[in-house]
């Protein structure tokens, strides 16, 4: 069993750029949740998927978005890229409607520098 | 913002049990208290929950107070790869509510 694994692991984008971050979730798992992990800081909620669609969502703009699709890996998309979305990206995945739903496994992330 | 309270840091030495403190005193009846920790460039990692009686695995045991208004994490046996951020969270079990961190506890296992 691979875990959870993500894609790339570093990436350096400039402002006003796109950038999109991959997702394959723990087999078996069927739910993703998107992290944002700033430097000395506690990852904090983007959003989340089952089902193929944004379940929950974080008090992050519009230029953050996602997709799920039907064998449960996942995308984060970020538009016109700030300074401040420089961070480590996180993603996890759980197994939904169980008791064992917040046993999050977490991917390595995605290391996002914005030049 | 989180429902949780941790010390900044700690220092445990080397084969002594760490004990790591939460408060959580507006926890809601059907909240549970979980464990995570980080340790340096990887993903966080889950450790342990529970709800309301103390809880033990291969990992870790969970103290719970009877009021549920604080917790504590027991490492019966640090080692140098305990070394980590420990973070507490407080969440319903369903999967329509978000995960919420705070800043955790750094936690300094010395040789």
């Amino acid at each position: 069993d691979a875990g959870v694994t993500q894609s790339p692991t570093h990436l350096i984008k400039t402002r006003g750029q796109q950038v999109t971050l991959r997702c394959s979730p723990k087999s078996g798992h069927d739910t993703v949740s998107w992290y944002q992990q700033a430097l000395g800081q506690g990852p904090q909620f983007i959003f989340q998927y089952y089902e193929e669609e944004e379940r929950q969502r974080g008090n992050f703009p519009d230029r953050f978005s996602g997709h799920q699709f039907p064998n449960y890996s996942s995308e984060l998309n970020v538009n016109a890229l700030l300074l401040g979305d420089s961070a480590l990206y996180l993603c996890a995945s759980s197994l939904g409607d169980t008791i064992s739903y917040n046993e999050q496994f977490f991917g390595p992330g995605t290391r996002l520098t914005v030049l | 913002d989180a429902k949780t309270t941790q010390p900044p840091s700690m220092d445990c030495a080397e084969g002594r049990a760490a004990n790591l403190p939460c408060n959580h005193s507006t926890i809601s009846g059907n909240e549970y208290v979980y464990w995570y920790r980080q340790i340096h460039s990887q993903g966080p990692q889950y450790i342990i929950h529970g709800l309301k009686n103390n809880e033990t695995n291969e990992m870790a045991s969970l103290i719970i107070t009877e009021d549920r208004k604080s917790s504590t994490l027991i490492l019966p046996h640090a080692t140098l790869r305990d070394t980590a951020v420990y973070y507490c969270i407080v969440r319903p079990s369903s999967r329509d509510d978000k995960i919420i961190f705070g800043k955790g506890t750094r936690l300094h296992i010395l040789p």
